[in-house]
This record gives C-alpha cells, structure tokens and sequence, in this order.
C-alpha cells in the first residue's frame, strides 16, 4: 500500500531533550516536507526537500533541523525542543511540487 | 497580510444546501493552486486541483479568478460525509513551496 509513516503518533517530552520524528514513503517520490499546524495559523512549512540531499528552509524552520540521506526517508530533528514547539506535524511526499501532496498520518508533540 | 486567507467559518448548511468558499491569495505570481479536505485530527488529503478554465468534480466545482487573485469551490447538495475543513493551497511564485490557508470549517447537518 502507498502511504507515508511517521512515527512517533503521539509524544510528550520535557523542554531540551533531543527527539526525532521519523518520516517514510514508499512511492519514489522526489519531494519531502514538514509541516506544523496549529489553531487559527493552518499548516507551516518547516523544511522541504527536492531529492536527496537536497533540502531548504521553509516558513518556520527556527529549532529544527531535516536530513534526506535516502530518497524515502526525511526525519525531522528537534536538537533542543521547546515548549512553543508544541504542535501537530505533518509529513508529506509527492511526485513532483505541483503534484498531489500525500501526507502522514501526523505526530502530536507536546514539550513541557 | 497572509499569503493566503480563507474564512475559518464555522459554515452550519442543511443536507443537499449549496456552499460556497472563497480563498484569496496575495502574490500574484503563483502558479498552482489546489483545495485538500481534512478531517477532524486527521491529515489533509487532496480534493482537487483548480485549473484556470475552473473544474468540476462530480458535486464540486472549483474556479480560479487571477485577476482578483481567488479561487473558490463550490459544493451542490451537501452530504453528512462533506463535514470537513476545507483547505486552499497555492504554489507561489518561487515555485518551491507551498502556502496554505488556515482553512473553511464546514458542518452539514441532518
């Protein structure tokens, strides 16, 4: 099945300890992103990548750092979280930019 | 100003009401645009594309207006299963990014 995974779902941690969030897809698709969305303020790129080892900032890239060592993985690594980092993040993929972006199924954050 | 704004709503539409959203963007360069539905705590998944002749699917129609710099959809007979957030996309003009909306809150009631 095409789909896109990340993991974890659902984590609560405490302000400074490092985490990464995982992100898979398994249809060969060039370009990878985050997202967050939070309430009033819709989905906000954090970071996007054009193909492997390729990657940009996005609109909110502050606290976060992306790698893109294979095509299909894209983990997002937050070195020091913190409480406003709190959030819903969204993994997607898709052919090409213009194409359908296919997103995970989401990672809810909480730093306390 | 946002680079792209909708009206967070709440719409409350009866079953089988029409609906209309609205979505404005402000750079005038941007090259696609798309509407993606998300449901409640779940991911957005792609509605459709909107094309600048406007197209229809099935009980939705989608229309790009540049000139004004909007695009719209349109939902005919509203079913129970059309409650959703409506979000609009736009690929901007660097032509990398995406930029979404906050999104439109739609509840069709029984």
């Amino acid at each position: 099945e095409a789909q896109v995974t990340q993991n974890p779902r659902y984590l609560i941690t405490v302000t400074g300890k490092k985490l990464t969030v995982t992100c898979s897809q398994n249809m060969n698709h060039e370009y990878m992103s985050w997202y967050r969305q939070d309430p009033g303020l819709g989905l906000r790129q954090i970071y996007y990548s054009m193909n492997v080892e390729v990657t940009d900032k996005g609109d909110v890239p502050e606290g976060y750092k992306v790698s893109r060592k294979e095509k299909r993985n894209f983990p997002l690594i937050l070195e020091s979280p913190s409480p406003n980092q709190t959030s819903l993040y969204f993994c997607a993929s898709s052919l090409s930019l213009a194409g359908e972006q296919f997103f995970g199924p989401g990672t809810r954050l909480t730093v306390l | 100003r946002k680079e792209v704004e909708q009206d967070p709503g709440p719409f409350n539409v009866p079953e089988g009401a029409t609906v209309a959203f609205n979505c404005t963007y402000s750079n005038s360069a941007s090259q696609s645009f798309f509407w993606y539905r998300q449901d409640c705590r779940k991911e957005p998944k792609l509605l459709m594309s909107v094309y600048s002749s406007g197209n229809e699917d099935g009980r939705f129609t989608a229309q790009l207006n540049r000139a004004s710099q909007y695009i719209s959809l349109l939902i005919r007979d509203s079913k129970l299963s059309d409650s959703a957030t409506y979000l609009c996309v736009v690929r901007g003009g660097s032509a990398r990014q995406l930029t979404f909306g906050s999104g439109t809150q739609l509840t069709v009631l029984p």
